[in-house]
């Protein structure tokens, strides 16, 4: 099955800095890729998700790559803010599969 | 409109014993997944029900767990005989088809003792 490797585990940054998450997946035939939230206690909430038939989709301060031929891609966020820090999951899906593999997750934190 | 839910939020039980665990997903949603979450990592995936049918089960990780979806909404998912390694918190999910994005519970947090 797919295997989704996610790096760092741990990022700390100061107010108004950038995050930058990335992951690697291993089946070439992966085409959705989405990013998911998850704060505290609470649920994952998707945030942003990308197609293999693109390479980048921004949404405000967010934004994803996709490098098809390295496998890998990324998630930016610009202008941090305290509200940012949560744990972030990316993931992906084989074509036409349905079941999400998920990374281990990176804990965010945003120093003010 | 409501979101996906789940009950108990959270459920404590013994070593042995068995447990069913509840998924509302979101009306009108065909596809229903269910998660599980140890602490520290991501989900990981269970079970694909499209409709009524369990088109997916290959995530179960023995034959002590077992889910339904009888009317094609809501779900449960049954542990039989639960050991301490089945502690974790369980996540559903449901997508409005197979292949479309898939918005969570809450999840239930199983503790075995």
């Amino acid at each position: 099955g797919e295997n989704v490797e996610q790096h760092p585990s741990t990022l700390s940054v100061q107010e108004g800095d950038s995050a930058v998450i990335k992951c690697t997946y291993s089946d070439s035939a992966s085409n959705y890729f989405p990013w998911y939230k998850q704060e505290l206690g609470k649920r994952p909430q998707l945030i942003i998700d990308i197609r293999s038939n693109v390479g980048e989709k921004k949404d405000q301060r967010i934004a994803v790559t996709l490098n098809k031929t390295a496998k890998h891609f990324s998630l930016h966020i610009t202008e941090t803010q305290p509200e940012d820090s949560a744990v972030y999951f990316c993931a992906a899906s084989l074509f036409n599969d349905y079941k999400l593999s998920f990374g281990a997750g990176t804990t965010v934190t945003v120093r003010a | 409109g409501a979101g996906v839910s789940q009950t108990p939020s959270n459920k404590v039980t013994e070593k042995g014993k068995y447990v069913e665990l509840r998924c509302d997903p979101i009306s009108g949603h065909t596809a229903l997944y269910w998660y599980r979450q140890s602490l520290g990592q991501g989900p990981e995936f269970l079970i694909y029900f499209q409709g009524t049918g369990a088109a997916d089960d290959s995530g179960l990780p023995n034959d002590r767990f077992f889910a339904v979806r009888p009317e094609g909404s809501v779900s449960t998912l049954k542990i039989q005989r639960t050991e301490r390694g089945d502690s974790a918190v369980y996540l559903c999910a449901s997508s409005l088809r197979g292949l479309d994005t898939q918005y969570f519970g809450p999840g239930t947090r199983l503790t075995v003792l």
